[in-house]
């Protein structure tokens, strides 16, 4: 099975920087994606780490270290856009091929 | 238009009710997607279909009925649903049924 565990709820100052911790536990590892997802939007890609290390995108990057099944998203500059909850989602390979499970999603608060 | 659009966005109906959301993608996609989304609860995958042939059942009770007459569409038949039931309904789709989804606006149910 998996247990994919990141926090419910954090706040944060516009301008600021603000990190989202994902921990995992799998087996047969095959990549983690960030997605985001606005209230009553539908959620968007933001990021995809399969190797160990730091994607940049922009504003945002994201870390991934597989040996200790952990990942962030890290948000730079915030705006008050970025309030919206965030999902860490793992991927793992089964017999009959890739499947992706989703956490729980952390829900960013910006304020001024 | 945007890449995957669903129909209805809301949806309220009784008990012994049978009503069918809709989905549709303009984006080549080969695989699409039936996901549950619950208050405080991750995103629950319900469906897979990958070039119309249903690969992921994830034990759904036999209310909620899929259908992918192509590889453009995707719909989620709905009869004698519960209360329980009541969640927003996703859809996505992707190029393969590993790779990045893109996901719709998603249809809220309510069960009365």
């Amino acid at each position: 099975g998996q247990n994919i565990d990141q926090p419910t709820e954090m706040t944060a100052t516009e301008g600021a920087i603000v990190q989202i911790n994902c921990t995992y536990q799998t087996s047969g590892f095959n990549g983690l994606f960030w997605y985001q997802q606005h209230a009553g939007e539908a959620p968007t890609f933001l990021s995809y780490n399969v190797l160990d290390g730091l994607e940049e995108k922009g504003r945002f990057s994201s870390f991934l270290s597989r040996s200790k099944g952990y990942s962030y998203l890290l948000l730079k500059e915030l705006q008050m856009k970025d309030s919206a909850s965030y999902l860490c989602a793992v991927r793992r390979f089964t017999g009959g091929g890739n499947k992706l499970t989703f956490g729980t999603g952390t829900q960013l608060k910006v304020e001024l | 238009e945007t890449g995957v659009t669903q129909t209805p966005r809301h949806l309220v109906m009784g008990m012994t009710n049978k009503k069918s959301l809709k989905c549709e993608q303009h984006l080549g996609h080969n695989a699409m997607y039936w996901y549950k989304q619950s208050a405080k609860k991750p995103l629950e995958l319900m469906f897979v279909y990958s070039l119309e042939e249903r690969v992921e059942n994830n034990s759904v009770p036999s209310r909620f009925s899929p259908e992918c007459p192509n590889s453009s569409h995707l719909f989620l038949h709905l009869h004698t649903l519960q209360p329980e039931d009541s969640a927003l309904y996703l859809c996505a789709s992707s190029q393969d049924w590993t790779g990045e989804l893109f996901f719709g606006e998603g249809s809220r149910l309510t069960v009365l």
